[in-house]
């Protein structure tokens, strides 16, 4: 079972953001996190809690190991309103967490 | 250029059959590991199956027992047959494919998706 929250905020273009996701037990370094626009497929942020997939901007950042992981934006930007999911892919199912949606303040 | 595209979705009565296509270009998918994820309508992700490069296949509990994975090397191509289709697995449909970056030597996320196909149970 995987966990975030908060389930929603509201944020300002340049404020810095973090969601957090824990797992029901551990997952050593196997989450993942999404970004999902409206009516688009997810795209994948960061892998293995702290490594950022090639072309995704530096303001994303991943953290944490075991049970406990945020991901951070470090200067909200206009396209970074969305929905934020996280994964594990530790082992099957590979379930994902309920979702942190972050809209304008 | 990686591609995916996904078809085969559609209204289906409950209790019916459907099987989902995955068409993959610019990777090979017996060579990677390939899986399915949902989402219903204004919910979250939902994983839902996924097969190995081994070929082993795993299923969410949710559909065990309904849906089977497969994959059709010649063809480049990853199917979801789904039977005894419910009013819950109304949902778009997504093919992705499982990240295994150098050096993990495990899967991590999906940095390939393709656009997903929209599957309506319903009489």
């Amino acid at each position: 079972q995987m966990t975030q929250s908060p389930s929603s905020l509201s944020a300002s273009v340049g404020d810095r953001v973090t969601i957090t996701c824990r797992a029901s037990q551990s997952i050593t370094t196997y989450l993942n996190w999404y970004q999902q626009q409206p009516g688009k497929a997810p795209k994948l942020l960061i892998y293995a809690a702290s490594n950022l997939q090639s072309g995704v901007p530096s303001r994303f950042s991943g953290s944490g190991s075991g049970t406990d992981f945020t991901l951070t934006i470090s200067s909200l930007q206009p396209e970074d309103f969305a929905a934020y999911y996280c994964q594990q892919s530790y082992t099957v199912p590979f379930t994902f967490g309920p979702g942190t949606k972050v809209d304008v303040k | 250029e990686v591609n995916l595209v996904e078809t085969g979705g559609g209204l289906i009565q409950p209790g019916g059959s459907l099987r989902l296509s995955c068409a993959a270009s610019g990777l090979t998918v017996s060579t990677n590991y390939m899986n399915w994820v949902r989402q219903a309508p204004g919910k979250g992700l939902e994983w839902v199956s996924v097969i190995y490069v081994g070929g082993n296949t795993y299923y969410a509990d949710s559909v065990k027992g309904r849906f089977t994975i497969s994959r059709d090397t010649s063809k480049n191509m990853v199917y979801l047959q789904m039977n005894s289709l419910r009013a819950e697995d109304t949902a778009v449909y997504f093919c992705a494919r499982m990240l295994v970056p150098p050096g993990i030597s495990h899967v991590t996320g999906n940095d390939y998706w393709g656009q997903g196909s929209l599957v309506t149970v319903s009489s």
